[in-house]
């Protein structure tokens, strides 16, 4: 089982906001990581630590953590956002080891 | 522009060998960790294993250690990742992919593509 927890399923209305969490006791002293993943395509970094957004990621796309969960907001939320989300961070028994969530998938409606 | 690609997809038997490759290019390839992520059919992200090709310190996921082996050709900007024995459980989609930042506070930034092992008799 993984250190990181994710709902399996969430759905959002078009234009609608959602937030998809990963829980875990490493992400009290790490932040998390997260990726997108559509049907046959490799991950893709949405958010990166300290809530950051890579070039070339749309601004509706924003992290935040409190406690031990991190949380993925997608603010206006469009068809193509619809993909499995993972929560990646570190390990909390051996912090030189990764861990990813189990992952979320995105339905828009 | 950095890349990461990956060796095609391979069909193999149980019991057989395997080394796929994964090849950087448009960075320091001795610079940055490189780790290995499986994808069984339909299911989600693994962290399977890490190393630094500046000098191929390692680090494995209890999950795969002893199961496969992880390493690099610095001469050719390539990490590898390697089984003696495959099992029809090994059957899944291996990605590579490169580790930005410090170990323990750094994330993946680029990925490659992918390369699908299929184990069947």
């Amino acid at each position: 089982s993984s250190e990181l927890t994710q709902d399996p399923a969430v759905s959002v209305a078009l234009g609608q906001t959602v937030r998809i969490t990963c829980q875990g006791d490493s992400l009290r002293n790490y932040y998390a990581t997260w990726y997108q993943q559509k049907p046959g395509q490799a991950p893709v970094l949405v958010i990166y630590p300290k809530n950051n957004r890579p070039s070339g990621i749309p601004d509706r796309f924003s992290g935040s953590n409190s406690g031990n969960t991190a949380s993925l907001t997608i603010t206006g939320a469009q068809a193509e956002d619809e993909a499995d989300y993972y929560c990646y961070s570190r390990d909390s028994s051996a912090n030189l080891l990764g861990v990813f969530g189990g992952g979320t998938k995105l339905t828009v409606l | 522009e950095v890349q990461l690609v990956q060796s095609g997809a391979e069909v193999k038997k149980p019991g057989e060998s395997l080394r796929i490759s994964c090849k950087a290019s448009g960075y320091s390839f001795t610079s940055n960790w490189i780790a290995w992520v499986r994808q069984m059919p339909g299911k989600g992200l693994e962290w399977m294993g890490i190393i630094y090709p500046g000098d191929s310190d390692t680090g494995y996921s209890p999950s795969f250690q002893g199961q496969v082996t992880i390493s690099v050709d610095k001469s050719i900007s390539t990490a590898y990742l390697q089984w003696s024995s495959l099992k029809a459980s090994d059957t899944a989609m291996y990605y590579c992919a490169r580790h930005l930042g410090p170990r323990v506070t750094g994330f993946f930034d680029y990925w490659g593509q992918g390369t699908l092992v299929t184990v069947s008799s």
